[in-house]
């Protein structure tokens, strides 16, 4: 079985300070992680991934996110948040190799509001 | 832009209605997912479709019915819905698991479609 949780309902923090939004993990396998962002009434946008190699990942919009394998979390960081970051965002998980399951399973969502 | 195409965006039916949601991406993915998101929730999976055969279906309901007429469409016919089946139903994409290293394993959402069931 595989599960993802994301502590935090909600984040608040004020535009231009770095922002973290947590992830953490349960596979039973290597994860594939995914970060994904959804705005109001409408579909998820894929930020970012982890499949293999470098524990920290660039993505989109200036987002990344550190993969620790011994913590099983995959935080998503930003330096410096702007106001139209203020979102709706998903961790995610799937087995790497599982080919009898191709799904990702979400966390339960973080709210981010950013403060002008 | 989305690159995963869903129609209609917003849907209203009657509990004895017959009606379909429908989803379409031209990115060559074999494999497309139906989720369904209530307010404030994460997704949650309903059907995967692989290579154009049903591969899991999670126990849904028979009143909702995935159909898969070739690897670019996946419809979602809904028939005899009740109100707690309102939602925002999303559709997605991916390549399969081993091809093409840099995608693998993301999946490509659509915009959803916004049911409401009266």
């Amino acid at each position: 079985a595989q599960s993802v949780a994301q502590p935090e309902d909600q984040v608040n923090v004020a535009e231009g300070n770095p922002l973290t939004v947590k992830c953490t993990y349960s596979v039973s396998g290597n994860p594939y992680l995914f970060w994904y962002v959804q705005y109001p009434n409408r579909g998820l946008q894929f930020l970012l991934k982890y499949i293999t190699g470098d524990n920290l990942v660039k993505g989109s919009y200036g987002f990344e996110a550190e993969f620790n394998k011994s913590q099983t979390s995959f935080h998503l960081k930003k330096p410096s948040a702007l106001v139209s970051d203020s979102a709706l965002y998903f961790c995610a998980v799937r087995v790497a190799m599982d080919t009898g399951r191709r799904a990702l399973t979400f966390g339960s969502g973080t709210r981010l509001q950013v403060q002008p | 832009d989305t690159e995963v195409t869903q129609t209609p965006k917003h849907l209203v039916m009657g509990m004895t209605n017959k009606k379909s949601l429908k989803c379409e991406q031209h990115m060559g993915h074999r494999a497309m997912y139906w989720y369904k998101q209530k307010a404030k929730k994460p997704p949650e999976l309903m059907f995967v479709y692989s290579y154009e055969k049903l591969s899991i279906n999670e126990s849904v309901p028979s009143r909702f019915s995935p159909e898969c007429p070739n690897s670019s469409l996946l419809n979602l016919h809904l028939h005899a819905l009740q109100p707690e089946d309102s939602a925002l139903y999303l559709c997605a994409s991916s390549q399969e698991t081993g091809t093409s290293g840099g995608r693998v394993g993301e999946l490509f959402f659509g915009e959803g479609s916004r049911l409401t069931v009266l």
